[in-house]
């Protein structure tokens, strides 16, 4: 079975400061990864997807970028992190199929 | 104008009862649509999907689609405290080919008193 995994599961960073966030995936190959942000009572937001290692979409002009290094592996990156950025990020995983989509547990970031 | 839009809540509803949650979409051509849970502090959680027109049923959860009138929704029958949780509504983009882009409503939260 898929599992996804999500590291570290909390973090509270200075604003200025660098991010890195990763998104791991066991149990399928080549699937299409997510990043999304969840504001405090907001909804669900794109941030990036990959369909490939080294090919990432952006869905909206922000603070941050990411990486696909792996097949497996999906890295998300800030230089100077904002108080904007603080917020729930999710990756999630989905097949090739219908879109369904697998959320990891998720990181809470607060930038102080 | 939302592209996914859910009534936020909360919706109360006594343990045992039927729950009914509501979720419109602005986009005809949505092919597929999904109901995620998510417990506050968690991470959502996939509990139904639904592609054609009519009633998908798991458990206790059924799924019901119109698209013709743009909706879909959630029905949990015999209500549980721990079915309270925020449930979120997700709908396909039908425009973004490969990378199978989901939009996500605001969620509607449920709360189920014992």
């Amino acid at each position: 079975s898929q599992t996804i995994h999500q590291w570290p599961a909390t973090l509270v960073q200075p604003v200025g400061s660098p991010l890195s966030l990763e998104c791991t995936v066991e149990g399928t190959s080549n699937p299409n990864l997510y990043w999304y942000r969840q504001a405090a009572g907001r909804g669900l937001q794109l941030l990036f997807y990959s369909v490939g290692i080294g090919q990432i979409s952006s869905e909206v002009p922000q603070n941050l970028s990411a990486s696909r290094p792996q097949d497996r592996q999906f890295i998300l990156s800030s230089k100077k992190l904002l108080l904007s950025d603080s917020g729930f990020y999710l990756c999630a995983w989905g097949g090739r199929g219908p879109e369904t989509q697998y959320f990891g547990p998720g990181t809470r970031l607060l930038v102080l | 104008q939302k592209e996914v839009e859910q009534n936020s809540g909360p919706l109360s509803v006594p343990e045992g009862a039927i729950a009914s949650l509501n979720c419109t979409y602005s986009d005809r051509g949505s092919q597929s649509f999904f109901w995620y849970r998510q417990y506050s502090g968690k991470s959502p959680e996939l509990i139904m999907f639904i592609y054609s027109n009519g009633d998908k049923e798991d458990g206790r959860f059924t799924a019901q689609l119109n698209k013709a009138s743009q909706y879909v929704s959630l029905l949990i029958r015999d209500s549980q405290p721990s079915d309270s949780a925020t449930y979120l509504c997700a709908v396909n983009d039908p425009r973004s080919g490969g990378y199978q882009k989901v939009t996500f409503g605001t969620g509607t939260k449920l709360q189920v008193i014992p």
